[in-house]
């Protein structure tokens, strides 16, 4: 699986857009990028994936540029709940293949 | 999404004894479960891949032995931690996974302390 490179730390003040980054330059033709988020002492929680069309649902919104070589995660209206460790992973669509985590953005959002 | 459920939340437990973190699928049929491990401050770490009805995977580093993991049917992983030392305390965390889901889906984690 392609790696992936995040920042370390975000902040993101309340009901502003937060624009989480991701660069996975070495991704391949059919790999997709995922992304989780854990809040503090809790499982990961599945946000959003796609291949290389951008796509929404009512949590975020996944643009990836067009050579697939980083994307980004926005949340539309961050709240204080979203403040959580953000992780971008790209990997081929098997859901019975492992996921390896990197280190993830903590994103802080603040009143 | 799917419902991913693990017992208990929290354990302690004395140094030499085992205990068993059971993991299940609520919704659906997970034909693969995953156990990964985190310790504060750090980032999700694997250590095996377990199948319904076969032996886990383990990750390089992680001791078989040790760790001991059970796929017995398709809703039910459990992981059993022999002989827990202090450096056994962390948070251990479940995922399952099907080709009929868009994801894995995770437990909301175990947290062990070991005295």
């Amino acid at each position: 699986d392609a790696k992936t490179t995040q920042p370390t730390s975000m902040d993101c003040a309340e009901g502003r857009a937060a624009n989480l980054p991701c660069n996975h330059s070495t991704i391949s033709g059919n790999e997709y990028v995922y992304w989780y988020r854990q809040i503090h002492s809790q499982g990961p929680q599945y946000i959003i994936h796609g291949l290389k069309n951008n796509e929404t649902n009512e949590m975020a919104s996944l643009i990836i540029t067009e050579d697939r070589k980083s994307s980004t995660l926005i949340l539309p209206h961050a709240t204080l709940r979203d403040t959580a460790v953000y992780y971008c992973i790209v990997r081929l669509p098997s859901n019975t293949g492992k996921l390896i985590f990197g280190q993830g953005t903590t994103l802080q959002v603040k009143p | 999404g799917a419902v991913v459920s693990q017992h208990p939340s929290r354990v302690i437990c004395k140094s030499g004894t085992s205990v068993k973190i059971e993991c299940r699928s609520l919704d659906f049929q997970a034909t693969t479960m995953f156990w990964y491990r985190q310790f504060p401050k750090q980032s999700l770490m694997l250590m095996a891949t377990s199948n319904e009805g076969s032996k886990a995977t383990y990750e390089q580093g992680v001791e078989k032995d040790k760790f001991l993991i059970n796929h017995a049917s398709l809703t039910l992983s459990t992981l059993t931690v022999t002989s827990a030392h202090p450096e056994d305390s962390s948070f251990y965390i479940c995922s399952a996974g099907s080709a009929a889901q868009e994801t894995q889906y995770f437990g909301p984690g175990t947290r062990l302390l070991v005295l």
